[in-house]
């Protein structure tokens, strides 16, 4: 099955900073990475994804990027606000159309 | 997100006893999961269901068990058999098995007594 590895799981960054995330999966078929982003006992929420045929998706402060050769997605927020802090994770379906999730990174932008 | 629920918010469990999480949608979405989240963790799959009278095993699906007699409702049982039940448990769903978009349920907080 696939394994997605997420790093680092704590990240502390300057409000105004940008924060980059960093996720690695084991099977090459996977074929899209969403990010997701929770607040303390709420849901996930979607707040980017990528497909495998695409190298670079960006909306507004946030960026992903996928380098399929190296199996490696990253997550880029510029501009940090306070209101960014929360937990992070990234996923990869495979194509069994199964999600597997990194272990999150937990993101406290300091005011 | 609106249109998938969960109930109960909170679950308090004996010991012993299977206890059943509600998932309910109104997205007309194919699609269904099941996930497990525990502290310092990410979500980890126990079930999902590509369509109704069909479900497939997740890769901790040992001592759960669901059903799917109905497109919108996708409930899961926690049996006596999971020996260490107490996480958070999040439904999800999508429009169809190889759509992207995955959306969540609020959660359920499981605590064994």
């Amino acid at each position: 099955g696939e394994n997605v590895e997420q790093h680092p799981s704590t990240l502390s960054v300057q409000e105004g900073d940008s924060a980059v995330i960093k996720c690695t999966y084991s099977d090459s078929a996977s074929n899209y990475f969403p990010w997701y982003k929770q607040e303390l006992g709420k849901r996930p929420q979607l707040i980017i994804d990528i497909r495998s045929n695409v190298g670079e998706k960006k909306d507004q402060r946030i960026a992903v990027t996928l380098n399929k050769t190296a199996k490696h997605f990253s997550l880029h927020i510029t501009e940090t606000q306070p209101e960014d802090s929360a937990v992070y994770f990234c996923a990869a379906r495979n194509t069994g159309n199964q999600f597997y999730f990194g272990t999150g990174t937990s993101l406290t932008v300091i005011p | 997100d609106g249109g998938i629920t969960q109930s109960p918010k909170y679950l308090f469990r004996k010991e012993g006893q299977n206890v059943t999480l509600s998932c309910e949608q109104n997205l007309n979405h194919d699609a269904m999961y099941w996930y497990r989240q525990d502290p310092g963790q990410g979500l980890r799959l126990i079930y999902y269901s590509q369509i109704v009278n069909d479900f497939q095993k997740g890769d901790i699906a040992e001592g759960y068990s669901v059903s799917r007699e109905k497109k919108e409702s996708f409930p899961l049982t926690v049996t006596s058999a999971q020996k260490n039940p107490t996480a958070f448990y999040l439904c999800a769903s999508s429009l169809a098995p190889s759509t992207d978009t995955q959306y969540f349920g609020p959660g359920t907080r499981l605590t064994v007594l």
